[in-house]
């Protein structure tokens, strides 16, 4: 079956770490996006991706990274420098086209710091 | 700033009755409005999109109205059963941008 899948479930940062979250889609979709979600807060978005080797900044960025040289594949990197990384991360992807069409999602990576 | 309000309490109902939830946005002309659904720990399924132009939707026991003078949109799941308690989330997009603006979600609970 086609979907998007994140890894790790769960993980676990330690002060000063970086740490990366994996996503792999086979809907052979363009778009992927990264999203944080915290308790009583809409979904955020972080970065965004309408092709291969081209990705652009969402609204909360800083202390963040991804690349895109797969179109199957967009991990996330939370650098040391997102002080406040404690969430619920979700992965999703488009199809592309003139009229936005709906995002899946994966099912989310947790992420804490130890 | 552009905003989205879904309400923030738990909506309580009886099985059987018909579930109402709201999104009402302000400082946005969204092209487009999308309902998800969520369960704990998983990500947002996708249920209806309805566009600026159209009036409702609908699809098996799920309605969507879209009133861009009110700026609102409801939700309606008729027959409510159990198993369509989850957190529904609402996001407004335009064509002209990939950015999804996503409200906080209403979580139903259908009582047995």
């Amino acid at each position: 079956d086609g979907g998007i899948t994140q890894s790790p479930k769960y993980l676990f940062r330690k002060e000063g770490q970086n740490v990366t979250l994996s996503c792999e889609q086979n809907l052979n979709h363009d778009a992927m996006y990264w999203y944080r979600q915290d308790p009583g807060q809409g979904l955020r978005l972080i970065y965004y991706s309408q092709i291969v080797n081209d990705f652009q900044k969402g609204d909360i960025a800083e202390g963040y990274s991804v690349s895109r040289e797969k179109k199957e594949s967009f991990p996330l990197t939370v650098t040391s420098a997102q002080k406040n990384p404690t969430a619920f991360y979700l992965c999703a992807s488009s199809i592309e086209g003139t009229e936005r069409q709906p995002q899946h999602f994966g099912d989310g990576t947790r992420l804490s710091i130890l | 700033s552009q905003k989205i309000e879904q309400n923030s309490e738990a909506l309580n109902i009886q099985e059987g009755k018909t579930a109402t939830l709201t999104c009402n946005y302000t400082n946005y002309s969204p092209a487009y409005l999308q309902w998800y659904r969520q369960d704990p720990g998983r990500g947002p399924v996708f249920l209806l999109l309805i566009r600026e132009n159209e009036k409702e939707k609908r699809k098996e026991r799920l309605k969507v109205t879209f009133d861009t003078t009110l700026k609102q949109s409801l939700f309606h799941i008729t027959a409510s059963q159990p198993a369509d308690s989850a957190t529904y989330l609402c996001a407004l997009g335009k064509d002209s941008s990939y950015k999804l603006i996503f409200g906080s979600g209403t979580r139903l609970l259908v009582r047995p």
